[in-house]
């Protein structure tokens, strides 16, 4: 059962435009949640995470932004390079709750910047 | 170039095998995970090691097992290899065990069983 899930498997956008990618999740106990990002023969690298008492967490052109009721997180990036293109990975955690960090991944969005 | 380091890179080897994968934190991480990747599948979690002591445990299948060395690196002993084994297996670390910390992964070991 895939308890993080990120529904759209690709996505393109212009350069100097906005990314939006989504994740959903369905487990009430996450509390901590991250976005990494991926190359081809690379492992995830870490880009930003937010704890669930925030709802917002920037940093430089990365913003995450958390709905708990929703259960849905999404980071945006602005303005998107070409270098962003990159398969992008969503992680949540019970960190606070359980004390276990361990994390659950979704799928991942694949991310194509067009110069 | 996140510290973590794995090796080997690539591994090819023949059902009914054993293998170990190799783990290396970053300098001052005391927490090490295993993660496999299999085709079309997200990372799952298989295990975690705190300070050489294990921590957490996932879907790890029972032919499979780990260990934290007092050095803090860590090896992955996956034994009667089954084609469905083949996978990205990545390594990754953290400072602490528990907590709101990110985890950094080294760059994963390739196995292919025939």
């Amino acid at each position: 059962d895939q308890q993080v899930k990120q529904n759209s498997p690709s996505l393109s956008v212009q350069e100097g435009r906005i990314s939006i990618l989504n994740c959903d999740y369905t487990n009430s106990m996450f509390d901590y949640f991250l976005w990494y990002k991926k190359y081809p023969a690379e492992g995830p690298t870490f880009l930003i995470s937010i704890s669930s008492i925030k709802d917002k967490n920037e940093d430089g052109r990365f913003t995450v932004f958390l709905n708990k009721s929703a259960k849905h997180l999404s980071l945006h990036i602005v303005p998107s390079q070409p270098g962003d293109s990159a398969v992008y990975f969503c992680a949540a955690s019970e960190a606070e709750q359980t004390g276990a960090n361990n994390l659950f991944f979704g799928t991942g969005t694949r991310l194509t910047v067009i110069p | 170039d996140s510290g973590v380091t794995q090796t080997p890179k690539h591994l090819i080897t023949a059902t009914g095998q054993r293998v170990t994968l190799r783990c290396s934190p970053r300098s001052g991480d005391l927490s090490v995970y295993w993660y496999q990747q299999s085709l079309d599948q997200g990372l799952q979690f298989l295990i975690q090691y705190y300070n050489g002591e294990e921590r957490a445990k996932g879907n790890i299948l029972e032919r499979f097992s780990a260990q934290q060395f007092p050095d803090l690196h860590s090896e992955l002993n996956l034994s009667s290899l089954e084609l469905g084994d083949s996978a990205l297996y990545f390594c990754a670390s953290s400072q602490g065990g528990f907590g709101n910390q990110p985890q950094h992964f080294g760059d994963g070991t390739r196995l292919s069983i025939l």
